[in-house]
C-alpha cells in the first residue's frame, strides 16, 4: 500500500514550456486535491476533483489545468509555465466521509 | 467563511522545553479540527484530530483540545525533541464541505 504517490520528484521547465505532474493514490479514494506551497503562504488549493469525471476550481486555478480520467489519479498540467509557478506542488486524497488528507511527497518544480 | 490562524513562527526551543503552538478559528458551523505535521522534504501527516467540542486529541506526545468556547486548538507537547522540528499546521473541515481550510503553518526548531 503506498498511499498517495507523486511524479516526478523535481522538475526544472523554461519559460512557456508544459508539463504534467501525475498524482496516483492506491487507496480508493473519492476526493483528489492539488496544492501549492509557497514561502510565507501556507498550502493553496489549485483544483480538486470530487470523483473520477470531475474537476472544480480552487483558490489559485489560473494557469494550471487538471484531469481525473480514472478515479486514482489526479493530473494537474501547466500549458505554459511562468516563473511565477515556481513551487512546491502537493497532492492529496480523502476517502468518502472521512475528513483525514492523506498528502503525497511534493513536486518541487522551478520554472527558469 | 472559515478561516484558521496559527501564530507566526519560526518558533525555537532548546530540547525538553514546553511547546504551545496556538491555533484559533472561524467557522459557521460545527468543523472537525486537525493538527498536521510537514517534516522537512516530505508532504504534509496528520498529527491529531478531534471532531467535537471538548474533544482532546493526542499522538507522539502532542496534545490538542477543542475548546469552542475560545474558538481554539493549541497544540502542546511537554517535552520537545530534536526530530520534532518540522512544520505545523492547524486545519479544519466542515461536515459537507469538500474543501479543509488550512492555516499558514508554524515552524518549529528544537535545538539539542
Amino acid at each position: 500500500n503506498a498511499g498517495v504517490t507523486q511524479t516526478p520528484k523535481f522538475r526544472v521547465l523554461k519559460t512557456g514550456q508544459s508539463m504534467t505532474l501525475l498524482c496516483a493514490q492506491d487507496m480508493n479514494h473519492e476526493y483528489m486535491y492539488w496544492y501549492r506551497q509557497d514561502p510565507g503562504m501556507g498550502l493553496r488549493l489549485i483544483h480538486y476533483s470530487v470523483g473520477e469525471g470531475t474537476t472544480a476550481k480552487g483558490e489559485v486555478p489560473d494557469g494550471y489545468n487538471v484531469s481525473r480520467l480514472k478515479k486514482q489519479n489526479f493530473l494537474l498540467g501547466l500549458e505554459s509555465a511562468a516563473p511565477s509557478q515556481t513551487s512546491v506542488y502537493f497532492c492529496a486524497s480523502r476517502a468518502l466521509y472521512q475528513e483525514t488528507q492523506y498528502f503525497g511527497p511534493g513536486t518541487r518544480l522551478l520554472v527558469l | 467563511g472559515d478561516s484558521v490562524t496559527q501564530m507566526e513562527g519560526p518558533v525555537t526551543l532548546s530540547e525538553e522545553a514546553f511547546l504551545t503552538i496556538n491555533c484559533t478559528y472561524t467557522a459557521t458551523g460545527y468543523p472537525s479540527l486537525f493538527w498536521y505535521v510537514q517534516y522537512p522534504g516530505e508532504g504534509l501527516q496528520l498529527l491529531l484530530k478531534a471532531t467535537k467540542a471538548d474533544d482532546k486529541g493526542s499522538n507522539k506526545g502532542f496534545e490538542a483540545t477543542y475548546r469552542k468556547e475560545t474558538t481554539s486548538f493549541h497544540l502542546e507537547k511537554g517535552s520537545v525533541q530534536v526530530s520534532d522540528s518540522a512544520v505545523y499546521f492547524c486545519a479544519l473541515s466542515e461536515g459537507g464541505s469538500y474543501i479543509p481550510t488550512f492555516g499558514r503553518g508554524t515552524s518549529l526548531i528544537v535545538h539539542p
